[in-house]
């Protein structure tokens, strides 16, 4: 079985500042691990994998999140936090080969303050 | 430009109505699949397809049918039986072992 938990629902930052949006894992083997990003009324798009390879990983906009297996955690981060970053993120992991299903955490909205 | 069109982008639906939402893909993915999105909550899985003419069950398929007779399309039909169909339905499609891509959704409510 697997899970991702996303520890908060709702992230303010003021703009030109770091973002940090925290997820936890549970899974019995090594999981793949995803961000994705939310729009309104849009669909998702995706930010950043994890599939074994280097623990930190870098994805699109400037986010960047590190694995760390010792924690289970797969934070997301952004040194810099821009207007258009305001949307919901969320963390995803998928099931081992063979099984393309994905888990995903309840969403972290962001807002950034002007 | 490829990518996942789902149709209608808002649907309203009566009681006792049958009601379909279109996803066309022509990414040449194998693989679609259906979630239900609801406020405050991740992603929920309907059905998903690995090949044309085969489908699966997900977690939340009660009230839900679905087909895949053409790899470009898996059409959802939300049943009279799900009676709290109101919610925002995303369509996904990936090739094998590599990230889905979805759609823009369609938000259906009750009249």
């Amino acid at each position: 079985a697997q899970s991702v938990t996303q520890l908060d629902s709702h992230v303010s930052v003021s703009e030109g500042t770091p973002v940090l949006l925290r997820c936890n894992y549970s899974s019995s083997y090594s999981p793949s691990l995803f961000w994705y990003v939310q729009h309104p009324n849009k669909g998702l798009q995706l930010l950043l994998k994890y599939t074994s390879a280097a623990t930190l990983v870098k994805g699109i906009n400037g986010f960047e999140a590190e694995f760390k297996k010792s924690e289970t955690s797969f934070h997301l981060t952004k040194p810099s936090a821009h207007m258009s970053d305001a949307a919901e993120y969320f963390c995803v992991v998928r099931g081992s080969f063979g099984n393309e299903k994905l888990t995903f955490g309840t969403g972290t909205r962001l807002t950034i303050i002007p | 430009d490829g990518g996942i069109t789902q149709s209608p982008k808002y649907l309203f639906r009566k009681e006792g109505q049958n009601v379909t939402l279109s996803c066309e893909q022509n990414l040449n993915h194998d693989a679609m699949y259906w979630y239900r999105q609801d406020p405050g909550q991740g992603l929920r899985l309907i059905y998903y397809s690995q090949i044309v003419n085969d489908f699966q069950k997900g977690d939340i398929a009660e009230g839900y049918s679905v087909s895949r007779e053409k790899k470009e399309s898996f059409p959802l039909t939300v049943t009279s039986a799900q009676k709290n169909p109101t919610a925002f339905y995303l369509c996904a499609s990936n090739p094998g072992g590599q990230p889905q891509h979805f759609g823009d959704g369609t938000r259906l409510s009750i009249l």
